[in-house]
């Protein structure tokens, strides 16, 4: 069965960090560029960042950049968000997902969510 | 930055209405625009992607359009299964993405 789990959320002080991780399990995990996208109580979805399947390339959201470090270990299938700096206004579910290639890099496969909550 | 703008942004229908979403984007983005079906407490579920190809296991009451800037999505019979919020979301942009504000579909 094709799955992503994520884990590593929890409650966290304003100007702290938190690394999130998610492992996938049944299908090849390094032929996949990964995403995580973050949706706050109550409002809609917003990406966060991508990797490509060796690693080699990111990208980020203006909202995240300089703070957040989206990173894979192929060995491990395991792909992660460094959260550093956060505010407030991370406070969301951070769902990963598959950027499927054959499907116009559109997401479909996504995890169950873990919740990330920024208050002291 | 690709900006998407879908409407409306809520809208109540009965069971086997006929239901249409759309979604524009600012630049052209070809064919590059997904849909999404997400229902309370749940994640994100894939429904059309290349503006018109459905997803496996998707029934064929959902249908997308659409190319350069403006999109669509239409259900053509309305389930009670349906009511849900529906995101586009644009997959042009190099790695990165833009996801439209949603549509909350309600029951009438």
């Amino acid at each position: 069965e094709v799955q992503l789990l994520e884990s590593g959320g929890g409650l966290v002080q304003p100007g702290g960090s938190l690394r999130l991780s998610c492992e996938a399990s049944g299908f090849t995990f390094s032929d996949f560029a990964m995403a995580w996208v973050r949706q706050a109580p109550g409002k809609g979805l917003e990406w966060v960042s991508t990797v490509s399947s060796t690693g080699g390339a990111t990208s980020n959201a203006d909202s995240v950049k300089g703070r957040f470090t989206i990173s894979r270990d192929n060995s491990k299938n395991t792909l992660y968000l460094q959260m550093n700096s956060l505010r407030a206004e991370d406070t969301a579910i951070y769902y990963c997902a598959t950027r499927a290639y054959q499907l116009y890099s559109a997401m479909d496969v996504w995890g169950q969510g873990t919740t990330v909550t920024v208050s002291s | 930055d690709i900006q998407m703008t879908q409407s409306p942004s809520s809208l109540s229908a009965s069971v086997g209405d006929r239901v249409t979403i759309t979604c524009r984007a600012s630049q052209s983005i070809a064919n590059y625009l997904n849909w999404y079906q997400q229902k309370p407490g749940k994640a994100p579920k894939l429904l059309i992607y290349a503006a018109s190809s459905l997803q496996g296991g998707v029934p064929s009451r959902f249908s997308g359009s659409g190319s350069g800037t403006d999109f669509t999505l239409t259900i053509s019979s309305l389930q009670p299964e349906d009511f849900a919020t529906y995101y586009c979301q644009e997959s042009y942009s190099s790695l990165g993405y833009t996801f439209g504000q949603g549509s909350k579909l309600e029951i009438k």
